[in-house]
């Protein structure tokens, strides 16, 4: 199967500064969703995004499909953001079930 | 409009004893899977099926069963629970349309 790496595992900012979490993949997927993990451990859709850039609100998040990586941004960052950022990539190779493979995540904390 | 949704929220079983995870969506997908989360790792896949009738195995199908009630219910049953499956567990239904993957809130499972 195909391997999902995000980086960086940790990240600590004040609130109002902005990030950028990446998310690489080894091979060809045809698919990609970002998910946040908030503190109550909900998953939250945030992007399903197989090639361009995709914006809603603060969150806006980019991928190249032929570079094989996903960026999340996150601008002014609030402490409601904080939590667990997980990439998911969907197998290509003909399955019809979609096998999503999670990266490890990236753990936000926002000071105010 | 409910999404996807998991009982019980939460459970404490004894070594050896049984259980089933009860999912239903209300979104009329195809697809339907088991995920388990553990402390610092993403979601692994347990088991899936991508239409009523099939279920097929994922990463770490030991020690689980599974069943395709009807298009809405996919339930997940631990036979002769263990400590290694204190986990938290979440069911996801698929979009045939986009392949987006929708969440429910997840069930934390204790195993003493």
């Amino acid at each position: 199967g195909i391997q999902v790496e995000q980086s960086p595992p940790d990240l600590i900012l004040q609130e109002g500064a902005n990030s950028t979490l990446r998310c690489n993949f080894s091979d060809s997927v045809n698919n990609l969703q970002w998910f946040h993990q908030n503190p109550w451990g909900q998953l939250i859709n945030l992007f399903y995004i197989p090639s361009g850039t995709k914006q809603n609100g603060r969150l806006s998040a980019t991928t190249v499909a032929t570079e094989r990586y996903s960026l999340l941004y996150i601008s002014s960052s609030q402490t409601t953001d904080s939590g667990v950022y997980f990439c998911a990539a969907h197998e290509t190779g003909g399955t019809s079930y979609g096998k999503l493979t999670f990266g490890q995540g990236t753990i936000l904390t926002v000071h105010p | 409009n409910a999404g996807v949704t998991q009982t019980p929220k939460f459970q404490v079983l004894k070594t050896g004893q049984s259980m089933t995870l009860q999912c239903a969506q209300d979104m009329n997908h195809n697809s339907m899977y088991w995920y388990r989360q553990d402390p610092g790792m993403g979601l692994r896949l347990i088991y899936y099926s991508a239409s009523e009738g099939t279920t097929d195995k994922g990463e770490v199908p030991n020690g689980y069963n599974v069943s395709r009630l009807n298009k809405r219910e996919f339930s997940l049953r631990l036979e002769s629970a263990a400590p290694s499956q204190t986990s938290v567990y979440f069911c996801a239904s698929r979009s045939g349309n986009t392949g987006e993957l929708f969440f429910g809130e997840g069930s934390r499972l204790t195993v003493l």
